[in-house]
């Protein structure tokens, strides 16, 4: 079945610093979406990635999609406090309506 | 205009007994899904459901847990002779249209114990 491997597992920075995760799916995806996840909270929906190449930004955030609609990457600039959480991707397979296919997320931690 | 609520916020149950957890999507939506996670770890699907229609329940056990989503009302996960294994949160989805493209929202999810 479809997997999605994301890396770093943790990530420890300094205020001010930047961050990058990674996130593979074995298998082409119709679409990828991004979530933050405060401890004891719930998934928050970041944003939607659909097509090949596709590059959004949302303030400090910057999201990718790679080509071959395979691998994407969340990208922080000068993380704040605020940013604290767990990221996760979750892909959609081509066939799989509905199935968000969950990486097991990076556990963002920063310090001040 | 309310998201996803879910209750309860927390259950705790003895080994044996029937957990009942419910999902309201969000106003509009008529698809829900269900997702566990398990301490220390990530989200997993369990099932997607269409009002009166189960569609993808690919990630259900195949005992003990049953899913619906009935005409009126919310939608249940149910999950009956609880073991220690299955507690976890157990986060409720939904999406206004099952076209694969549409944006998933969370609710705030129901904490399970098992004693």
């Amino acid at each position: 079945g479809q997997q999605v491997m994301q890396i770093p597992q943790y990530q420890h920075v300094q205020e001010g610093e930047d961050f990058t995760t990674y996130c593979n799916s074995s298998t082409t995806l119709s679409n990828i979406q991004w979530y933050k996840q405060r401890p004891g909270g719930h998934p928050v929906f970041l944003i939607q990635l659909v097509k090949s190449g596709e590059v959004k930004k949302q303030k400090r955030l910057t999201f990718q999609f790679g080509e071959a609609k395979k691998n994407s990457s969340l990208h922080i600039t000068a993380t704040q406090t605020t940013d604290v959480g767990t990221y996760y991707c979750a892909g959609l397979g081509g066939t799989s309506y509905g199935k968000l296919t969950f990486g097991q997320g990076t556990i963002l931690t920063v310090h001040p | 205009n309310a998201g996803v609520m879910q209750n309860p916020r927390h259950l705790v149950r003895r080994r044996g007994q029937e957990a009942r957890l419910r999902c309201s999507p969000m106003k509009g939506h008529s698809h829900v899904y269900w997702y566990r996670q398990l301490p220390e770890e990530g989200l997993k699907f369990m099932v997607y459901l269409q009002k009166e229609n189960i569609i993808d329940e690919s990630g259900m056990p195949k005992e003990r847990f049953s899913a619906e989503f009935p005409k009126e009302g919310p939608s249940i996960l149910r999950i009956q002779q609880v073991v220690r294994g299955d507690s976890a949160a157990y986060f409720c989805a939904s999406s206004q249209m099952g076209t694969g493209r549409e944006t998933q929202y969370f609710g705030p999810g129901t904490r399970l114990l098992v004693l």
